[in-house]
């Protein structure tokens, strides 16, 4: 079945500047990615998705990355701000179409 | 339009007393999910309704059960609790099976 990596498990940043995280899948036939932010004490809340046949997607200060080669996706979050910090997850489809998700990241902005 | 709600939000059980954690989605989806998430593992697929009518087990079903009452409403039972499901459990919706998935807050389930 699927497997999803994320790394790393936390991330600490200065305020303005810019957060990676970086996902790894298995299977060949996942197409397609979210990613999801999580807030203390509430539900995941989708940021951005991104499907396999495009390589690039940006929402103003997010953008995600994929490279279906290396089988690896990443959400770059660009000056961040104080309401960024939380927890992110990544998610790709498996063969019938169930979301399988990473760990998650805790992302800290410091001012 | 309030999207996706469970209840309750938190609940205390004692090993081996039965409970059923309710979801409602008001955004006429027709696929809906029970999720239980973890420390340090990510939300685990429970069970899955792909439409109305149907369930699939997911990664961790043991110990649970599922009834996908209509379109809009998707329960999760634990007939006899056991520590190991301290959870928080999540229910979520989506239109199909590769679209955007909408969670709800979440109910803390705390079995001693």
């Amino acid at each position: 079945g699927e497997n999803v990596e994320q790394h790393p498990s936390t991330l600490s940043v200065q305020e303005g500047d810019s957060a990676v995280i970086k996902c790894t899948y298995s299977d060949s036939a996942s197409n397609y990615f979210p990613w999801y932010k999580q807030e203390l004490g509430k539900g995941p809340q989708l940021i951005i998705d991104i499907r396999s046949n495009v390589g690039e997607k940006k929402d103003q200060r997010i953008a995600v990355t994929l490279n279906k080669t290396a089988k690896h996706f990443s959400l770059h979050i660009t000056e961040t701000q104080p309401e960024d910090s939380a927890v992110y997850f990544c998610a790709a489809t498996d063969s019938w179409g169930k979301l399988q998700f990473g760990a998650g990241t805790q992302v800290v902005v410091t001012p | 339009n309030a999207g996706v709600t469970q209840t309750p939000k938190f609940q205390v059980l004692k090993t081996g007393q039965s409970m059923t954690l309710q979801c409602a989605q008001d955004m006429n989806h027709n696929s809906m999910y029970w999720y239980r998430q973890d420390p340090g593992m990510g939300l685990r697929l429970i069970y899955y309704s792909a439409s109305e009518g149907t369930t699939d087990k997911g990664e961790v079903p043991n110990g649970y059960n599922v009834s996908r009452l209509n379109k809009r409403e998707f329960s999760l039972r634990l007939e006899s609790a056991a520590p190991s499901q301290t959870s928080v459990y999540f229910c979520a919706s989506s239109e199909g099976g590769q679209e955007t998935q909408y969670f709800g807050p979440g109910t803390r389930l705390l079995v001693l």
